[in-house]
This record gives C-alpha cells, structure tokens and sequence, in this order.
C-alpha cells in the first residue's frame, strides 16, 4: 500500500505570494495533520482534520489555512509568504475513529523556500 | 497540553541497548506517549505508542511508570542505521495535536 504522499516535493516561492501544498492519506485514513519544521527543530503543529472538520489548530497566523475534501485528501495554504515560512512542511495521516486519533503517518514533506 | 524534556544528545556505540528518557509532568489524563524517528529530509516515522505500564513491539519498548510522568524508549542491540533524531511526545486523543520538542540526537558509533 502506499504510504502519505505530498506534492510538490519541492518549492520556491517569493516574499508576498501565495502557496498550496498538496496531502493525499494513506487509504482508509480519515484524519490529516499538518506541520511545519524550521530546520534544525522539531515539527509545529499546524491543522489537523478529521471527515473534513477542522479538529486542531496550531499558533500559526491566519495567512494560514487548510482544508480536507470528500475523499481524505488536504490542502495547506499559506498567504502573503515571509522569509520565515521557509521550512519542511509534513503531512500526516492517521486512522481515527470516532476521533479517536491513533498513531500518525508521515509524509516525506514538501520543502518550501521563500526568497 | 503536555510539554516534553529529553536530552538533546547521545552517543552510543553498534550492539548496545539505548535508553533515552524523556519527562513530561503536566501529561493529562488522556494524552497517550508516542516516540518518532527522524533521518534527514524525510518524515518523521512512527516508533511506538503506550499509555502506561510497559510497550513492545519488533523495533523498541516503552516503559512508563506509574505517574506517567516520564517515559523511556529502549533500543536493543543499535546499529549504525539508527543514528537519527528521537523525539518524545504526547499527544491527546481528542485533538491529534502532537507536541514534538527538540529531539534527541542518537549518534551510533561503530
């Protein structure tokens, strides 16, 4: 089976615009996280959806936002891009039930850099 | 939610048993404890997971006393594959919000 997959694998993004990464689960999950790990430091959490519903926010800012869709896949945006939002954004899915979040699955992330 | 402490390096040497210990204090009642390995530039991947008492599954245990307060991964008999970054975390199980905290950095020597 295959595992949590992310496009694009990388990006390069100025100051000021606008990006959309892209979440595919594994089959059967229903849940999708998001984080964003600066290099050097550990994941931050950003999102977390489940059957579509937004169960968890992270402290990120607003420019931030995401969205699940029917058949489990997600999407992380982020606006008006700062120097700051360059990082390793990962992807993770899990099988929850009556979230009931289990174990999370990694994606291999989407490199973003912002110059 | 609960924040984790571990230290940020170890070394080991090829064949023998890490321990790496991690605190977390404030851990709530329903916050499970999952340990994830991290090599560069990929995702981080699932270790183990347990809520009390003692986990093991082919790779790792996971012994958590009573209080929960603290936890420790056992890696028996490390190779040089291992070297990565573990990190520590807790996570509820109303949210799916994991906290991961800075990681400890396993060095295996041969």
């Amino acid at each position: 089976d295959a595992g949590v997959t992310q496009s694009p694998t990388h990006l390069i993004k100025t100051r000021g615009q606008q990006v959309t990464l892209r979440c595919s689960p594994i089959s059967g999950h229903k849940s999708v996280s998001w984080y964003q790990q600066v290099l050097g430091q550990g994941p931050q959490f950003i999102f977390q959806y489940y059957e579509k519903e937004e169960r968890g926010r992270g402290n990120f800012p607003d420019r931030f936002s995401a969205r699940q869709f029917p058949n489990y896949s997600s999407e992380l945006n982020v606006n008006a891009l700062l120097l700051g939002d360059s990082a390793l954004y990962l992807c993770a899915s899990s099988l929850a039930i009556s979230g009931i979040t289990y174990e999370q699955y990694f994606g291999p992330g989407t490199r973003l850099t912002v110059t | 939610l609960a924040k984790t402490t571990q230290p940020i390096s170890m070394d080991s040497y090829e064949g023998q048993e890490v321990n790496i210990t991690c605190s977390h204090n404030n851990i709530a009642t329903n916050d499970y404890i999952t340990w994830y390995q991290q090599f560069p530039s990929q995702g981080p991947r699932f270790i183990i997971q347990g809520y009390k008492t003692k986990v093991t599954n082919e790779v790792a245990s996971l012994f958590i006393p009573a209080d929960r307060k603290s936890s420790t991964l056992s890696l028996p008999r490390v190779s040089l594959s291992d070297t990565a970054v573990y990190y520590c975390l807790v996570g509820s199980s109303n949210t799916g919000k994991l906290i991961f905290g800075q990681g400890t950095t396993l060095q295996v020597k041969p």
